[in-house]
């Protein structure tokens, strides 16, 4: 079965730190891994990761991919308070006939505490 | 530059009773997806749907539950005779290209709640 697990699942910070959530899967035909903010809202995208090894940055984040060892990491520099949420990895794969489908995991609720 | 649409954003609905979800894709838009985020679980996967055709429904429980997303208007996603265990947050997202690769935009979701 297609699976995607997330570590911590929760995490409590303070401003200024810096933090790595990790995401592994294990999904056949994997095609790319997303991550995503939820707050109170939709989920909002932050990065989709094709390829190994390379690096995406917006700001305080950046996340990288490993396909050798299937795992990704979502790091966040000098955390602030509004970076408090849900962070969702997704990985679109899966067994035939299942086009474009996220398999989700459960997530990492980060607080960050002033 | 609306995003992804959903309404209701809370629904209660008492046992046996429909309950019709909506969803507005993105403009552009003509992929759309439904997901159902269960308490303290990650989302799951249940329909992806193109303009008036069902791509893949293989998240989707067998009864009670149809989507629909026809040439104009919105896609539905109904549930018949709702039961306690259908309470979750539901949420479409859609994408500008299907298949794999097509980032998907989610919207805020509906809250359902079955008393």
């Amino acid at each position: 079965e297609d699976k995607v697990v997330q570590s911590p699942l929760s995490l409590v910070v303070h401003e200024g730190d810096t933090v790595t959530l990790n995401c592994s899967y294990e999904v056949t035909n994997f095609r790319s891994l997303l991550w995503y903010k939820q707050e109170k809202k939709a989920p909002t995208f932050l990065f989709m990761l094709t390829s190994s090894g390379i690096e995406k940055k917006s700001g305080r984040l950046s996340s990288i991919l490993d396909k050798k060892e299937l795992f990704s990491i979502l790091n966040i520099t000098a955390t602030q308070t509004g970076d408090s949420a849900i962070y969702l990895c997704a990985v679109e794969g899966g067994y035939g006939g299942s086009q474009g489908n996220l398999i989700f995991g459960k997530g990492t609720k980060l607080s960050v505490k002033p | 530059n609306a995003g992804v649409m959903q309404n209701p954003r809370h629904l209660v609905r008492r046992r046996g009773q429909e309950a019709r979800l909506r969803c507005s894709p993105m403009k552009g838009h003509s992929h759309v997806y439904w997901y159902r985020q269960l308490p303290e679980e990650g989302l799951k996967f249940m329909v992806y749907l193109q303009k008036e055709n069902i791509i893949d429904e293989s998240g989707m429980p067998k009864e009670r539950f149809s989507a629909e997303f026809p040439k104009e208007g919105p896609s539905i996603l109904r549930i018949q005779q709702v039961v306690r265990g259908d309470s979750a947050a539901y949420f479409c997202a859609s994408s500008a290209t299907g298949g794999f690769g097509g980032t998907q935009y989610f919207g805020p979701g509906t809250r359902l709640l079955v008393l």
